[in-house]
């Protein structure tokens, strides 16, 4: 059971290049999300979808886009890159049941040059 | 507004010392409340929850948290605690209203040895 699969673990970008971040879940899990994480700032929400053709925006959506066509897949699409867009980003899966917990993948480390 | 707040952005205890990582929140309605844990260059995993019933939960690696209601804090401690476990935890209510995890800013906890 491999969880919360993200590709790719590190990535260096030149500034207005686009690239797309691959999430993949096998847990059949309706909910899934997009974080970035920077220090001291903790775990912010860009993006997040509660099923299949469904997606919603989170804190700080501005530079990302995504989508939803399968329950499996979400990936996060960075349109023209930014310095700013430096982060660790994790995506996260759940049920829909707001009792269960979230499982993470284990990350991509993004540096925008 | 729904927050969290964790106030110590670092906690140090000596190895064997019981160990308090402070959090406190302000979501609507009542609280699906999340410790998570975060080793170095690794996602997030699960720690432990409370959803409803006794105050003082337990969940992995020997951690419990204490829910107040009227304090509205949940408190993540360990009776004796241990190298290992030092890392980044983060505090996760679950605001119903948005359908999605609160992160607070992460708490480091650094224990010597």
């Amino acid at each position: 059971n491999a969880g919360v699969t993200q590709t790719p673990k590190f990535q260096v970008l030149k500034t207005g290049q686009s690239m797309t971040l691959q999430c993949a879940q096998d847990m059949n899990h309706e909910y899934m999300s997009w974080y970035r994480q920077d220090p001291g700032m903790g775990l912010r929400l860009i993006h997040y979808s509660v099923g299949a053709g469904i997606t919603d925006q989170g804190e700080v959506p501005n530079g990302y886009n995504v989508s939803r066509s399968t329950t499996e897949d979400f990936p996060l699409r960075l349109l023209s890159a930014a310095p700013s867009q430096t982060s660790v980003y994790f995506c996260a899966s759940r049920p829909s049941d707001r009792a269960s917990e979230a499982f993470f993948g284990q990350g991509t480390r993004l540096t925008v040059v | 507004a729904q927050s969290v707040a964790q106030p110590e952005d670092q906690v140090n205890v000596a190895e064997g010392n019981p160990l308090t990582v402070k959090c406190t929140y302000s979501v609507s309605g009542n609280p699906y409340l999340f410790w998570y844990v975060q080793y170095p260059n690794r996602g997030l995993q699960f720690l432990l929850k409370y959803i409803t019933g006794d105050n003082l939960v337990k969940g992995s690696y020997g951690f419990e948290a204490e829910f107040n209601k009227s304090q509205t804090s949940f408190h993540l401690k360990k009776p004796s605690a241990l190298v290992s476990d030092s890392a980044l935890y983060f505090c996760a209510p679950f605001s119903g209203g948005y359908n999605k995890l609160i992160f607070g800013a992460g708490t480091r906890l650094a224990v010597h040895p």
